[in-house]
C-alpha cells in the first residue's frame, strides 16, 4: 500500500497569517497520461465527517474559500490557508486515490496562535 | 441534494457482528461508487473497501479480508457494510463516502457516520 505521511503532526499559526501543511507519498502518484495526481485534501472537525476540500491535488472543491489552495506533485504535495481564519480550526488529512487501496496521512492538528 | 444517511449508534460484545446501513439520495445511487472508512476515537482515517452499487463488485482493504462484507440494495439506494469477529479496537466510528464511477476521484460525500462500540 502507498504511505501517506504527513508534516507536521501540529500547527499553531496566529490568525490571518498562512499555514502550510505538507504530505509525502511512498510513490508517485502522478498518473502520466493524464497528467492529474491523485491526491485529496479534506478538513475534520470534531464531531463531523471529514469534507472533501481539494481534489487532483490542486482543485478547489465547489464552496470551498478560495484562501485554501493545493499544490504538488509526484510524491510531494502541499495545503496552504493563506490566511488563517477561527473557523479554520481542525485537522487535515492528505488521501491518495491512485490505487485502489485508498490510504490517508496520519493528520495535522491546525490551532490558532 | 445528496445525502448519505447511516444506521444509529450500536453494542455489541467481542466476537459477534454487527450491520451498519447507509442510505442514498439525491443522485443516481448507481452511478457512484460507494466506500467505507472509520475512524477509531481520537485517530485517523482508515479505508475499509469498496463497493460498485451498479454490478455489486466489491474491494475490500487486506486488513479486513475475510472480516467485512460489503453489499447493496438498488431498490432502496442503501449499502451496508457487515463486519465479523468483532473485537475492542474495531470500536469506531463508521462513514460511508461517495466517490465518482471508478473510484477515481476524492469522497466529496460523506454520511454522519455510525458509532460503534466493541465492550464485554
Amino acid at each position: 500500500d502507498i504511505v501517506m505521511t504527513q508534516s507536521p503532526d501540529s500547527l499553531a499559526v496566529s490568525l490571518g497569517e498562512r499555514a502550510a501543511i505538507n504530505c509525502k507519498s511512498s510513490q508517485s502518484l502522478l498518473y502520466s497520461s493524464k497528467n492529474m495526481n491523485y491526491l485529496a485534501w479534506y478538513q475534520q472537525k470534531p464531531g463531523q465527517p471529514p469534507k472533501l476540500l481539494i481534489y487532483w491535488a490542486s482543485t478547489r472543491e465547489s464552496g470551498v474559500p478560495d484562501r485554501f489552495s493545493g499544490s504538488g506533485s509526484g510524491t510531494d504535495f502541499t495545503l496552504t490557508i493563506s490566511s488563517l481564519q477561527a473557523e479554520d480550526v481542525a485537522i487535515y488529512f492528505c488521501q491518495q486515490y491512485y490505487t485502489n487501496t485508498y490510504t490517508f496521512g496520519q493528520g495535522t492538528r491546525l490551532e490558532i496562535k | 441534494q445528496v445525502q448519505l444517511v447511516q444506521s444509529g449508534a450500536e453494542v455489541r460484545k467481542p466476537g459477534a457482528s454487527v450491520n451498519v446501513s447507509c442510505k442514498a439520495s439525491g443522485y443516481t445511487f448507481t452511478s457512484h461508487y460507494m466506500h467505507w472508512v472509520r475512524q477509531a476515537p481520537g485517530q485517523g482515517l482508515e479505508w475499509m473497501g469498496l463497493i460498485n452499487p451498479s454490478g455489486g463488485s466489491t474491494t475490500y482493504a487486506q486488513k479486513f479480508q475475510g472480516r467485512v462484507t460489503m453489499t447493496r440494495d438498488t431498490s432502496t439506494s442503501t449499502v451496508y457494510m457487515e463486519l465479523k469477529g468483532l473485537r475492542s479496537e474495531d470500536t469506531a466510528v463508521y462513514y460511508c463516502a461517495r466517490t465518482d464511477y471508478g473510484g477515481n476521484s476524492g469522497f466529496d460525500y460523506w454520511g454522519q457516520g455510525s458509532l460503534i462500540t466493541v465492550s464485554s
